[in-house]
């Protein structure tokens, strides 16, 4: 079975805190792949990134960050000086490589709110 | 250029009746997904398209919901007989043909069942 827990409902921080998004996963492939998305308030889920499970370096995009740990199941998301455009609803996903379909497996969100 | 658009963008409607939700997706893009969005949840899978193949219907929570597409082209998702649990958001997706990992999703549809 595969399962995507985001264990953080709702994170509310101050502009230009960091803040992680953590993201666990459960799956007996051992060739897959994860994503990031964003959900801003107007509703449309924008990609972020894609990791496959043989690659477990670190990535760095802007203010982005990835964390990839196969040790720990996790995929975990950093924000460096967090901004108000931050803010919104952030989905971490799953799709087995082999996955006849390609269906991708959900987390429940975590939904981040930047104050100023 | 243009990405997956989605008809209605809202839709009100009575228990009982029958609804029709439109995908239009990336052109090019040979796989199409379906998604059902609860309030305040995450995204449920309930379809998905590539090609000529047969679908994907294992998300499908009920003979109430079905969905067809004409080639590679547009997708048109039924709810037959709707009731409230049905009212959340679907949202479409496409895919290339070169990837099928990155889904591009469009701005969905919010179905409100009365």
């Amino acid at each position: 079975a595969q399962k995507v827990t985001q264990a953080q409902t709702e994170i509310s921080v101050v502009e230009k805190e960091d803040v992680t998004l953590d993201c666990v996963y459960e799956t007996r492939d051992t060739t897959y792949y994860l994503f990031w998305y964003k959900q801003p308030p107007s509703g449309e889920l924008v990609f972020l990134i894609r990791r496959n499970s043989f690659d477990e370096q670190n990535e760095i995009s802007g203010r982005y960050s990835w964390n990839f740990q196969k040790s720990t199941s996790s995929f975990n998301f950093t924000i460096t000086a967090s901004q108000v455009v931050d803010s919104a609803v952030y989905f971490c996903a799953l799709r087995a490589y082999y996955n006849q379909g390609g269906k991708l497996i959900f987390g429940q969100g975590t939904e981040l709110s930047v104050k100023p | 250029g243009a990405g997956v658009s989605q008809s209605p963008s809202n839709k009100v409607t009575e228990k009982g009746k029958d609804v029709e939700l439109r995908c239009d997706p990336i052109s090019g893009h040979t796989a199409l997904y379906w998604y059902r969005q609860r309030l305040g949840q995450g995204l449920e899978f309930l379809i998905y398209f590539q090609g000529n193949s047969a679908p994907d219907k294992s998300g499908l929570p009920s003979d109430r919901f079905s969905a067809e597409r004409t080639g590679e082209s547009v997708s048109t998702l039924t709810i037959q007989r709707t009731q409230q649990e049905d009212s959340a958001v679907y949202l479409c997706a496409s895919s290339p043909p070169v990837s099928t990992d990155t889904q591009y999703f469009g701005p969905g549809t919010r179905l409100t069942v009365l």
